[in-house]
């Protein structure tokens, strides 16, 4: 089975450093990775998706993260934060085995930034 | 930019009545979930429909849960007799193929509270 994990439940940063949030991920075979952003009262919005392509995906918002197979990781960062930033993040990965796509969720990492 | 639409927002129901939450997913996508998340907890897979049947479903959904899309444009869920265990934050997704590396599209969600 597909998994992810977060290794951190929240980070504080500054507004204007960079940003650092780390997933770790099991696969049997080569994974299907998201990061997706919930703003308070908000719904889930896809940030970035990784598709084999490339392994250092851009997003929106100036969001990167990079798929490395050797340390089966997939952390999300950004260099400069915005106040408007703060969320929760949440690392997904993309469960085929069935045919059908489920998704299997991180257990979030709540991003506080201050001033 | 297109987007899936939930109603309501907010759901207030007495423990052991029915409640249907409702979704239109984004128009010219197949594929359809829900999700729930439970305050606190991670966001967890219910259940995946497609051509007018559930494609897969979760330990969760059990016989008091079951989805329709009774026209061309809706999605709903409903919950036969609620349980206060039911009360979570339910989100719809769509997608427009099956494909591993499809996203999938998600609503703001609805809270629904049991009392």
């Amino acid at each position: 089975a597909q998994s992810v994990t977060q290794l951190d439940s929240h980070v504080s940063v500054s507004e204007g450093t960079p940003v650092l949030l780390r997933c770790n991920y099991s696969s049997s075979y080569s994974p299907s990775l998201f990061w997706y952003v919930q703003h308070p009262n908000k719904g889930l919005q896809l940030l970035l998706k990784y598709t084999s392509a490339a392994t250092l995906v851009k997003g929106i918002n100036g969001f990167e993260a990079e798929f490395k197979k050797s340390e089966t990781s997939f952390h999300l960062t950004k260099p400069s934060a915005h106040m408007s930033d703060a969320a929760e993040y949440f690392c997904v990965v993309s469960d085929g085995s069935t045919g059908f796509q489920k998704l299997v969720f991180g257990t979030g990492t709540r991003l506080l930034v201050s001033p | 930019e297109p987007e899936v639409t939930q109603t309501p927002s907010h759901q207030v129901t007495q423990m052991g009545q029915e409640v249907i939450l409702r979704c239109v997913p984004i128009s010219n996508h197949l594929y359809f979930y829900w999700y729930r998340q439970i305050l606190g907890q991670k966001v967890e897979f219910l259940v995946s429909f497609y051509n007018n049947e559930i494609s897969e479903k979760s330990e969760i959904f059990d016989d008091q849960f079951s989805v329709e899309r009774p026209d061309g444009s809706n999605f709903t869920l409903k919950i036969r007799s609620t349980k206060l265990e039911d009360s979570a934050m339910y989100f719809c997704a769509s997608s427009g193929d099956r494909g591993r590396y499809q996203p999938q599209h998600f609503g703001d969600g609805t809270r629904l509270s049991i009392l």
